[in-house]
């Protein structure tokens, strides 16, 4: 099975900074990587698909890079609605895995 | 409006089974990979297991292997999740998900979530 591997797991920012949240597989996925957001108690909303792009009304502040092994979402200007739990995912090959995730906190 | 109810989840005893159903509604389910993802209290999230249109081809991870299975009626836009010998650790809100496609695999991203059905599996 490919392993995700998200740093960090948690991370505590103030409104208007920059974060990076990154994301290494075991193996290469090519660029079949994707990010979600999820806030307490909702279901995910997906952010970035294969690797680098920004869905259909996600804000341009958030963007995604990468390819192979090593994958990075950037968070541009933090807005307080960014405040959630960040996901990857491979799609590359099954079975499918997510990485465990990264909390988002207002510091 | 493209929308995805889950139901079929409730308290279950270990040992036992539950089928969860899927309705899609705002377009055709015939049309669409779909999928079973769930997340335990607490924790992440895990992909469960697809389907692919028509349903000649499912996937599934591991840890359902030969107790869970899926499968698809789109004659009645429904999905559906059978699940035996069911344990503790299946504890989790189940998503239904509709993948959108991209490159050259077939599951794509999930674009869409239904609002998620809680199993517990407990004594």
């Amino acid at each position: 099975d490919i392993q995700m591997t998200q740093s960090p797991s948690s991370l505590s920012a103030s409104v208007g900074d920059r974060v990076t949240i990154t994301c290494r597989a075991s193996q290469s996925i090519s660029n079949y990587l994707n990010w979600y957001q999820q806030k307490l108690g909702k279901a995910p909303k997906v952010l970035i698909f294969a690797a680098s792009s920004l869905q259909s009304g996600v804000p341009s502040r958030f963007s995604g890079s990468g390819s192979g092994t090593d994958f990075t979402l950037t968070i541009n200007i933090l807005q307080p609605e960014d405040f959630a739990t960040y996901y990857c995912q491979q799609t590359y090959k099954t079975p499918i895995t997510f990485g465990h995730g990264t909390r988002l906190e207002i510091k | 409006e493209v929308q995805l109810l889950e139901s079929g989840g409730g308290l279950v005893q270990p040992g036992g089974s539950l089928r969860l159903s899927c309705i899609g509604s705002g377009f055709f389910l015939r049309d669409h990979v779909m999928s079973w993802v769930r997340q335990a209290p607490g924790t992440g999230l895990e992909w469960l297991s697809s389907i692919r249109r028509g349903g000649d081809t499912t996937s599934y991870a591991d840890s359902v292997k030969g107790r869970f299975t899926i499968s698809r009626d789109d004659s009645k836009n429904t999905l559906y999740l059978q699940m035996n010998s069911l344990r503790a650790d299946d504890t989790a809100v189940y998503y239904c998900v509709r993948t959108e496609p991209y490159g050259t695999t077939w599951f794509g991203f999930v674009q869409y979530w239904g609002h998620g059905t809680l199993v517990t599996v407990s004594s």
